[in-house]
């Protein structure tokens, strides 16, 4: 089966870049898709096709994805930006989560 | 947009059947799917099901006991679940796909989620 890997935790400083990384084998050669997760809320899509944006979700939000290694960017992160972030990526008919990252701002 | 329902307590070994109604957009326009969480752990795929009810697919930990379907006309998603197990306990999302499918060629992402049903199965 196939598996994306994401560390458990991330810490960034209010105004700094946080980078998010999700790895998986030849990921470079699918589109990945990235979630939002807050607590009580139901999760919001900030990246699809590696790095275009839904309407509605702001420009400090990009990703990138080559070789083995998918990224999510958020730049000048915000308090409000502190939540759990699942890459996902479809293997033949299945749909892969990663296992999140809990991004935590202070 | 996405309301879920028929989440419950359940006996293990039996059966449940949840819904999600679709509004404000074209539901048979898109491919969509059931996505699950159990508390305090990620985000699982379920299944998932074309614009036409052509192609569908399944999770390894569900494939032949679960069973998704949609009826266009209603604007409805259901996940038939048998022979459930402690391990289905979880809140049930519906999802909405960016593109029509079929299911394994999707490019896009999962643009609308539901608010959640839960389901609970007591062993």
């Amino acid at each position: 089966s196939y598996d994306l890997n994401q560390p458990p935790s991330v810490s960034v400083s209010p105004g700094q870049t946080a980078s998010i990384s999700c790895s998986g084998d030849k990921l470079g050669n699918k589109y990945t898709c990235w979630y939002q997760h807050k607590p009580g809320q139901s999760p919001v899509l900030v990246v699809f096709q590696d790095n275009q944006r839904p309407s509605g979700i702001p420009a400090r939000f990009s990703g990138s994805n080559s070789g083995n290694t998918a990224t999510l960017t958020i730049s000048g992160t915000q308090a409000m930006d502190e939540a759990v972030y699942y890459c996902q990526a479809w293997d033949y008919n299945t749909v892969i989560f990663g296992g999140g990252t809990k991004l935590t701002v202070l | 947009q996405l309301a879920e329902s028929g989440g419950g307590l359940v006996q293990a070994g039996r059966s449940l059947r949840v819904s999600c109604a679709a509004s404000g957009f074209t539901f048979g326009d898109y491919a969509m799917h059931w996505v699950r969480q159990v508390p305090g752990k990620g985000l699982e795929w379920v299944s998932g099901i074309d614009w036409n009810s052509a192609t569908t697919g399944y999770a390894d930990s569900v494939k032949g006991r679960f069973t998704i379907s949609r009826d266009n006309a209603r604007n409805s998603l259901y996940l038939q679940m048998n022979s459930l197990r402690a391990e289905d306990t979880a809140l049930y999302y519906c999802v909405k796909d960016m593109s029509p499918g079929p299911i394994g060629t999707q490019n896009g992402g999962m643009d609308v989620w539901g608010k959640g049903t839960t389901v609970t199965v007591s062993s």
